[in-house]
């Protein structure tokens, strides 16, 4: 069965630094990936999707993850952060052909002045 | 505008009452989806229409819980008998193709549920 476990559930960075969220998942066979980003009181937006086509999929807002299949990783990165930057994420996985999405516990980034 | 628009944004039930939550999916998409987010927690998957079919209820969390989806665009979710572990927000979301499970989802604000 598919899932997603995101290891960190609050992140804090400062302003300009790096940014890491880390997610492992689970599934039987290639999966599709998603980051998606949700802010106060709006909805939820896509940051970026993985569809077993490059490794490395490059975002909006300057947002970034690698597939690793060996670690069975998908973590998110930003080389430096942005204090709009400040949001839950959430890791997710697509199960079956209709696409309905399971959805890691989320991921609190604080960022700092 | 050309989102996915939800009503309404919050309500406040008292136990033991029924709830209808309204959504409007971005127009000519196909697939439907609900979820459920309590709070502090992901969404998790209730239930997904194809157009006017609903083919798949199995995140739906009892009978007290109803989806409809009459003409395939407009979707309501209702609830029965309210109990207070059924507080959370409700998202509605929406994509372009039958099979959704490559392609972006676009996501209403959420209807914001408290039963009393």
């Amino acid at each position: 069965a598919q899932s997603v476990t995101q290891l960190d559930s609050h992140v804090s960075v400062s302003e300009g630094t790096p940014v890491l969220l880390r997610c492992n998942y689970s599934s039987s066979y290639s999966p599709s990936l998603f980051w998606y980003v949700q802010h106060p009181n709006k909805g939820l937006q896509l940051l970026l999707k993985y569809t077993s086509a490059a490794t490395l999929v490059k975002g909006i807002n300057g947002f970034e993850a690698e597939f690793k299949k060996s670690e069975t990783s998908f973590h998110l990165t930003k080389p430096s952060a942005h204090m709009s930057d400040a949001a839950e994420y959430f890791c997710v996985v697509s199960k079956g052909n209709t696409g309905k999405l399971i959805f890691g516990q989320g991921t609190t980034l604080q960022v700092k002045p | 505008g050309a989102g996915v628009s939800q009503s309404p944004r919050y309500k406040v039930a008292k136990r033991g009452q029924d709830v209808a939550l309204r959504c409007d999916p971005i127009s000519g998409h196909v697939s439907l989806f609900w979820y459920q987010q309590a709070l502090g927690q992901g969404p998790e998957f209730l239930t997904y229409f194809q157009n006017e079919a609903q083919l798949d209820k199995s995140g739906l969390p009892s009978d007290r819980f109803f989806a409809e989806r009459p003409e395939g665009s407009v979707s309501t979710l209702k609830i029965q008998r309210t109990q207070q572990e059924d507080s959370a927000v409700y998202l509605c979301a929406s994509s372009s193709r039958r099979l959704a499970n490559l392609d972006e989802q676009f996501f209403g604000p959420g209807t914001r549920l408290t039963v009393l």
